[in-house]
């Protein structure tokens, strides 16, 4: 079965202060992973996945297969990174299926 | 390139009623996927299609169905509407329904089900 799990529910933070939004998985096979971001009244959209390795906007994501991690980490939080954000997991055969976490909102304060 | 598009944007129903929601995918892509989201469930993924067949499908009752047209666009049908059906409903594309490891899966901006 798959799961991911986000621990967080509410994540608030100061603009120029590090932040770390966490994404633990549970999958038997190699998972792609993503992280979708929801901005205010805008549809979901890729944020960033695990096998580009690139970053975007200042944020990166490393997949820890060891700890079964896929945290997402910006270095220095911007206002306009307030947003909801999603881990997702893709598996195998289970196409067109993606599982995702229940989300982080992120508020990042002046 | 458009995005995914998705018709209508709200509805209001009635419980025992029966909906239809459209979903027009990015061009060349054939797969489509629906998603259900609640703030109690978060995002819940309904069906995929690709090639005009089912392929992989959530767990939600027989009430939920869909189906793809030639041009890949699909739709999705709720029968006998339940007041638990409020949700969020999100249509999403990709190339190839994720298969492939480049592939993406694009979102529409979902329609507003409400069941009264």
């Amino acid at each position: 079965a798959q799961r991911v799990t986000q621990p967080e529910k509410l994540l608030s933070v100061f603009k120029g202060a590090p932040v770390e939004l966490k994404c633990n998985y549970s999958y038997s096979g190699s998972p792609e992973l993503f992280w979708y971001v929801q901005y205010s009244r805008q549809r979901l959209q890729l944020l960033l996945r695990h096998i580009s390795r690139e970053s975007i906007k200042g944020f990166t994501a490393d997949l820890n297969k060891g700890e079964t991690s896929f945290h997402l980490k910006k270095p220095f939080a911007q206002e306009e990174d307030s947003a909801m954000y999603y881990c997702a997991l893709a598996g195998g055969t289970s196409y067109g299926k993606l599982t995702f976490g229940q989300g982080t909102i992120l508020t990042v304060h002046p | 390139k458009a995005g995914v598009t998705q018709t209508p944007r709200y509805l209001i129903k009635t419980r025992g009623q029966q909906v239809t929601l459209s979903c027009s995918p990015i061009s060349g892509h054939r797969s489509v996927s629906w998603y259900q989201q609640t703030p109690g469930q978060g995002l819940q993924f309904l069906f995929e299609y690709f090639s005009e067949t089912q392929r992989n499908k959530g767990n939600f009752p027989g009430r939920f169905s869909g189906r793809q047209f030639s041009n890949s666009r699909s739709e999705m049908n709720v029968s006998t509407l339940e007041l638990g059906d409020s949700a969020l409903y999100l249509c999403a594309s990709s190339i190839r329904g994720l298969a492939i490891r480049t592939d993406t899966q694009y979102f529409g901006p979902g329609t507003r089900l409400t069941v009264l």
